[in-house]
């Protein structure tokens, strides 16, 4: 069966940035892009970005360029999301998915990685 | 950015049918999608494309809509529907989710 198992919790410290990862497992990670997205004060859900494990392209949202960076390890099946230069906005929960290409729904979801940026 | 409005609350009891609306600010062809959050949990897919039922998900759930208008229809509502109901979009860039439906029982 499909899973995306994420990395722990993380306690930051504003201006550093953070590293999250989200390893996929019953499907061919290659085959599907895989989504990231935020969800704040327990309630609103955006979406950051996605990347194609397969070739390593990338789309994002404007709001998170420059704030969010996508990679993948193909011989790990996992994908990783660094967020730099944090401030108490970026705190969150993080989830990542995989995405089904056209018409772009999220089918599977990771149970997510909440990330506290507190001095 | 396409903006999705829902009713930020419901309250239902067990057995009735209810209906969940959301509301596109531009045209959304039927690119819209919607989804169940439990408390501490993450989301999970319902409905694809306006109508069409996720894998294991119980034929309760329905969809329908075009355009700009859309809803999610549960009946009959179970005690194990209590969730909160996003929909999302992946018609415009960038995808967006509406600010979501706390569906409670009575």
């Amino acid at each position: 069966q499909v899973k995306l198992l994420q990395s722990g919790a993380a306690l930051v410290k504003p201006g550093a940035s953070v590293k999250m990862s989200c390893k996929a497992s019953g499907y061919t990670f290659t085959d599907y892009w895989v989504s990231w997205v935020k969800q704040s004060h327990g309630k609103s859900l955006e979406w950051i970005g996605e990347i194609y494990p397969n070739s390593g392209a990338t789309n994002f949202n404007e709001k998170f360029k420059g704030k969010a960076t996508l990679t993948v390890d193909k011989s790990t099946s996992t994908a990783y999301m660094e967020l730099s230069r944090l401030t108490s906005e970026d705190s969150a929960i993080y989830y990542c998915t995989r995405t089904r290409w056209i018409p772009y729904y999220f089918d599977y979801w990771g149970q997510g990685v909440m990330v506290t940026v507190s001095s | 950015d396409t903006v999705l409005t829902q009713s930020p609350a419901l309250a239902v009891s067990p057995g009735e049918r209810v209906s969940i609306s959301c509301r596109a600010s531009e045209g959304v062809n039927s690119y819209m999608h919607w989804y169940q959050q439990k408390p501490g949990q993450q989301p999970k897919l319902l409905i694809y494309k306006a109508s069409n039922l996720a894998s294991g998900v119980p034929a309760r759930f329905s969809g329908s809509g075009s355009g700009t208008d859309f809803t999610l229809t549960i009946d009959p509502v179970e005690a194990d529907d209590t969730a909160t109901y996003f929909c999302q979009q992946s018609w415009n860039d960038p995808r967006t989710f509406g600010g979501g439906t706390k569906l409670e029982l009575k």
